[in-house]
């Protein structure tokens, strides 16, 4: 019963790398989303897909990019890394498209130098 | 725009001793308040799914209340175990998730 899956749990990156969050899901939800998490600051949201195929920006997307090709799994790019996205990052899913509980992996600290 | 605020940031209560987190929020048509736990390194986890002022929700030592202003989320006889980050978010009518706000949490420590 492994539920939200990510991949890795630590990163470090210099700048101007690029690099792939991965993010897998068991419970056939539709919804997934990622998020970002800083210090002093409320869970932003990235970027999310209410299904195969289907992708939407959020709070903060650049710099950032998404796909969903399968139901499980739902990758996160960081396409040229800058310092300014040092966090903690969460991906989460849902049943509910619309809205509700989400359940969130365990995290994935990254590091850009 | 929506807002959440936590209070405190941080309360630190001996074990057995009641008290109260609170959650203050301004949103234009309530959808649903939520509460999370979050403990270090890991991701947040879901508690409670308010919808409406007067609503209550239970699980062992937390209990969850709404007004049309603010939730608090009550901790009766705490346990060490119950340290942790406790997370509020607002979703409006008007949205879903993408127009969910999270605040900033309070950390709770339990000392023996």
């Amino acid at each position: 019963n492994a539920g939200v899956t990510q991949t890795p749990k630590f990163q470090v990156l210099k700048t101007g790398q690029s690099m792939t969050l991965q993010c897998a899901q068991d419970m056939n939800h539709e919804y997934m989303s990622w998020y970002r998490q800083d210090p002093g600051m409320g869970l932003r949201l990235i970027h999310y897909s209410v299904g195969a195929g289907i992708t939407d920006q959020g709070e903060v997307p650049n710099g950032y990019n998404v796909s969903r090709s399968t139901t499980e799994d739902f990758p996160l790019r960081l396409l040229s890394a800058a310092p300014s996205q040092t966090s903690v990052y969460f991906c989460a899913s849902s049943w509910d498209r619309a809205g509700g509980e989400l359940f969130f992996g365990e995290g994935s600290r990254l590091t850009v130098l | 725009e929506d807002q959440v605020t936590q209070s405190p940031e941080a309360l630190r209560l001996q074990e057995g001793e009641s008290s109260s987190l609170n959650c203050s929020y301004t949103v234009s048509g309530l959808r649903g308040l939520f509460w999370y736990r979050q403990d270090p390194g890991k991701g947040p986890e879901f508690l409670f799914t308010l919808y409406s002022a007067g609503e209550e929700k239970e699980k062992e030592r937390l209990k969850a209340t709404l007004t049309k202003k603010e939730s608090f989320l009550h901790i009766t006889a705490p346990k060490p175990e119950d340290s942790a980050t406790y997370l509020c978010a607002v979703q409006p009518n008007s949205g879903g998730y993408q127009k969910v706000t999270f605040g900033t949490g309070t950390k709770l420590q339990v000392i023996p």
